[in-house]
């Protein structure tokens, strides 16, 4: 079976703290990408990243930065961690190629920022 | 990016077909259809996709339109486990998949 792990389901950090979400895909894809999920909101993309160190920007990055040192996996590092980034993490996985091919999901990380 | 519009929710008895309709008028020539959908506390995941003819899989069909400004997903026999958020999306050129909001289809038994 194909997977897309993330490494906590729920998290629960304090204002201010410098948060690391990771994801591992073990379909040697090159494309990786997080979004966040928000009532009322739907899936809103953060970052992608199309290959080893290179990124792109999503819809919504600020607050947010990204890491990709090893091609499976893909890091979602919040600097100072807000309450306003309270949410749903989702990350997924793609490979290059027609522009047919399915995306996989990882289950989510909740979290919660007090 | 061009967009989709979907009905915010939809009810179907168990056992019976469905059909979720996608309205994508600005449709290019070069946007795959793609139809993902998300169980409760779970992420997405991929149902069908197509170009231009109508497809089957083992998990739904998909119908689309001749000018391809509109397309419909298919379950054939609605369960319980499908109760989920269904997503229609666009994607061309580039890796990114632009989620919307998508219809909450709910199954009663």
């Amino acid at each position: 079976d194909v997977k897309v792990t993330q490494s906590s389901r729920y998290l629960v950090k304090r204002t201010g703290e410098k948060v690391f979400l990771e994801c591992v895909q073990d379909m040697d894809h090159e494309n990786m990408f997080w979004y966040r999920q928000d009532p009322g909101l739907g899936l809103r993309l953060i970052y992608f990243s199309y290959d080893v160190k290179m990124k792109e920007k999503g819809d919504i990055p600020e607050g947010y930065s990204v890491s990709r040192e090893k091609k499976e996996r893909f890091s979602l590092i919040l600097e100072s961690a807000s309450t306003n980034q309270t949410s749903m993490y989702l990350c997924a996985s793609r490979r290059t190629g027609p522009w047919g091919t399915e995306a996989f999901f990882g289950q989510g990380t909740r979290l919660t920022v007090v | 990016d061009a967009k989709t519009t979907q009905p915010n929710s939809m009810e179907s008895n168990e056992e019976e077909p469905v059909h979720l309709p996608c309205n994508h008028s600005t449709i290019s020539g070069t946007d795959y259809i793609h139809w993902y959908r998300q169980l409760p506390s779970q992420g997405p995941e991929y149902v069908i996709h197509g170009l231009t003819s109508n497809v089957n899989n083992r998990m739904a069909s998909l119908a689309i339109a001749e000018d391809r400004k509109s397309s419909t997903l298919i379950l054939h026999r609605a369960t319980l486990r499908d109760a989920a958020v269904y997503y229609c999306i666009l994607r061309a050129y580039g890796n990114k998949l632009v989620f919307g909001a998508g219809t909450i289809l709910r199954v009663k038994s």
